[in-house]
């Protein structure tokens, strides 16, 4: 079956703009992680959705950054006003749920790059 | 703190070798370890897990070892590939009433032919 995608692959932006990175997780998967990774480094962990709501959103950076996950499916991480210490792979990862051996699978990532 | 982290950011090994890759973790309160294999372009892709209560686990090709004594965690791999190729990551499922991983920096595992 399909895994976890994220759209786009790709994002270049200039400094000071808007971005939206989408997570369609697998389907039937009610946990939803998003996680950043900088070059030569592990994900760092940013937040975590039980069905619709953000369950723990301890790992987000600043305000700056904001995800909604509005009918417990697909996920949006939205950064206003990115800056140059933004660029990084996003990478979204889904779960059955919360039982503590359910295997987070892990989407490709978006590779964003602030200019 | 909670971090996990790796002794070797390069390991590179003929095919056919054994490869061992080793991580520390420092939270002692830590029950359960995954390592995930990454290739370029590609999310973490899981490998193998181990909880604390057990000192060892094998799966096909692979096996970990955990030493809780020491929070000593080692991936091995047994007649490594090519296709084994990637960057290794140990991560920590810290218990906070849902699955936050905690990784560390990684090890880039190198399979000559």
């Amino acid at each position: 079956g399909a895994g976890v995608s994220q759209t786009p692959s790709n994002k270049v932006t200039e400094k000071g703009k808007y971005v939206e990175l989408r997570c369609d997780p697998i389907s039937g998967h009610t946990a939803l992680y998003w996680y950043r990774q900088s070059l030569g480094q592990g994900p760092e962990f940013l937040i975590y959705f039980q069905g619709t709501g953000a369950a723990d959103d301890s790992g987000l950076p600043n305000d700056r950054f904001f995800a909604v996950r509005p009918e417990g499916s697909v996920s949006t991480l939205k950064i206003q006003r990115t800056e140059r210490g933004d660029s990084a792979v996003y990478l979204c990862a889904s779960s059955l749920g919360l039982a503590g051996d359910n295997e987070q699978f892990f989407g490709p990532g978006t590779r964003l790059t602030v200019l | 703190g909670e971090s996990v982290g790796l002794h070797l950011p390069t390991l590179s090994v003929q095919e056919g070798d054994n490869s061992i890759i080793n991580c520390a973790y420092s939270n002692s309160a830590s029950d359960y370890f995954i390592w995930y294999k990454q290739e370029s372009g590609k999310g973490p892709q899981f490998i193998i897990d181990i909880r604390s209560n057990m000192d060892k686990r094998q799966g096909q090709r692979v096996t970990v070892l955990l030493n809780k004594t020491v929070k000593h965690l080692s991936l091995q791999i047994a007649a490594t590939q090519p296709g084994d190729s990637a960057v290794y990551f140990c991560a920590e499922k810290v218990n906070t009433g849902f699955q936050k991983l905690v990784f560390g920096t990684g090890t880039r595992l190198l399979v000559s032919p």
